[in-house]
């Protein structure tokens, strides 16, 4: 069982398309990161949240830090091919900056 | 500015042979990770450095799995002798420090592919 669910493990959608992923806990992270990877590289920080409730919103992507800090989701609008990849969250439990990261949700956009 | 270094990108052994990648961080961060990405799953962390001297490697199968970063530079994983459940991408990143909400900058990875 990871620490970090994250939902769902796939998903096709058409150019244009709305989604969200989810990132799941039972434990409170001191604060949470997404990431974007692709094929032949490594992950590339896209957002940190740290306060619970946090939004944050980076172009047409909007992230959410739950309130109790246990659960986040990022929501893609008019989702665009470039968007193809996985999405990684990844919680800190302490002090620190040592990650635990989820299981990934890939992501495909079809033009 | 250069990002994570890492070598080689592609690695294919025989189980029970040995195997070495080899990670460049970049220049002045004093924090160092590895992890193992098996196919289809999330990065696990396995071991942390900061300088030279080791923080976390609670989850680094000790018995086969080493690393080292000697001068607080450059580091090394070596796994010997590998098994087929260690095929999987091992990347490397790094941070300016282990603080809190420090980015941690990953390099492409070293996939390893153990028949």
């Amino acid at each position: 069982t990871q620490l970090l669910e994250q939902s769902p493990q796939f998903l096709s959608i058409q150019e244009g398309e709305n989604l969200t992923v989810y990132c799941n806990s039972s434990s409170v992270f001191s604060s949470l990161q997404w990431y974007r990877q692709e094929p032949g590289e490594g992950p590339v920080l896209l957002v940190t949240v740290v306060t619970g409730g946090e939004v944050k919103k980076l172009k047409r992507l909007t992230f959410q830090f739950g309130d109790a800090r246990k659960d986040s989701s990022l929501h893609i609008t008019a989702a665009q091919p470039g968007d193809t990849g996985l999405y990684l969250c990844a919680g800190a439990l302490g002090a620190g900056n040592m990650l635990t990261f989820g299981g990934g949700t890939r992501l495909m956009v079809k033009p | 500015e250069a990002g994570v270094a890492q070598s080689p990108r592609y690695k294919i052994i025989e189980k029970r042979q040995s195997v070495a990648f080899w990670c460049n961080p970049i220049s002045g961060h004093a924090t160092l990770y590895w992890y193992q990405q098996i196919l289809g799953q999330g990065p696990k962390l396995l071991i942390q450095f900061q300088n030279n001297g080791v923080v976390d490697d609670s989850q680094l199968p000790k018995d086969r799995f080493s690393a080292e970063r000697l001068k607080g530079v450059d580091s090394t994983l070596k796994i010997q002798p590998a098994k087929l459940e260690d095929s999987a991408v091992y990347l490397c990143a790094s941070s300016l420090t282990s603080g809190s909400y420090n980015e941690q900058f990953f390099g492409p990875g070293t996939r390893l592919t153990v028949l």
